[in-house]
């Protein structure tokens, strides 16, 4: 059973740039939440999807969105690119919104902005 | 804010012992509590939940659970150098934020042989 899947796995970008980033959930998942990793923040939510909706979102700017698709793969866009949003992006998938069997995390996308 | 409050750590036991790792969290009304293990490098990966009062096992690992206390437990038995990753505590969210995991700043812990 393949698991949840990201690409790119590493970026490089510039400030100013915009990036999109991708996540292909467990075949039959419907939730798909991001994450956002920092040595300085530790893991902290950005937003969750559910069937094509978004159920929740973290305290990011609006630069921070995203979006789900009908077969539930979900991606998501950083505009306006700063130094601080370099970050290892992961994105967790369940089969339900608050999933009593958790959620498993893809790989990440490693983004570095310089 | 909701907070996760883990034994900062760096926690480091010899081959054999018993690891025990800690989490506090603010939020009463929580209702399921994740662990998750992310070695150096790679990205979360889950090793127990419990929803219940108590203890799960599942093999060398033992999740207790207090939630008069907000407060919950890992406790990894027979440690060995494999072990040796970060932890991360994760009650779920509730509501409104019923999608969401509030994680901990993780506890590193090294298993030396």
């Amino acid at each position: 059973k393949a698991g949840v899947t990201q690409t790119p796995r590493y970026l490089i970008k510039t400030r100013g740039q915009q990036v999109t980033l991708s996540c292909s959930p467990i075949s039959g998942h419907r939730s798909v939440s991001w994450y956002q990793q920092t040595p300085g923040q530790g893991l902290q939510f950005l937003f969750e999807y559910f069937s094509e909706t978004q159920r929740n979102k973290g305290n990011f700017p609006g630069r921070f969105s995203g979006r789900q698709f009908s077969n539930s793969r979900s991606e998501m866009n950083v505009s306006t690119l700063e130094l601080g949003d370099s970050a290892l992006y992961l994105c967790a998938s369940s089969l339900e919104i608050g999933a009593s069997n958790g959620y498993t995390f893809g790989s990440g996308t490693r983004l570095t902005v310089v | 804010q909701k907070e996760v409050e883990q034994n900062s750590g760096p926690l480091s036991v010899p081959e054999g012992a018993i690891a025990s790792l800690n989490c506090t969290y603010s939020d009463r009304g929580s209702q399921s509590f994740f662990w998750y293990r992310q070695y150096s490098g790679k990205s979360p990966e889950l090793i127990m939940s419990i929803y219940s009062n108590g203890d799960k096992e599942d093999g060398r690992f033992t999740a207790q659970l207090n939630k008069a206390s907000q407060y919950v437990s890992l406790l990894i038995r027979d440690s060995q150098p494999s072990d040796s990753a970060t932890y991360l505590c994760a009650p779920g969210g509730r509501g409104s934020t019923l999608g969401r995991l509030y994680f901990g700043r993780g506890t590193q812990l090294t298993v030396w042989p």
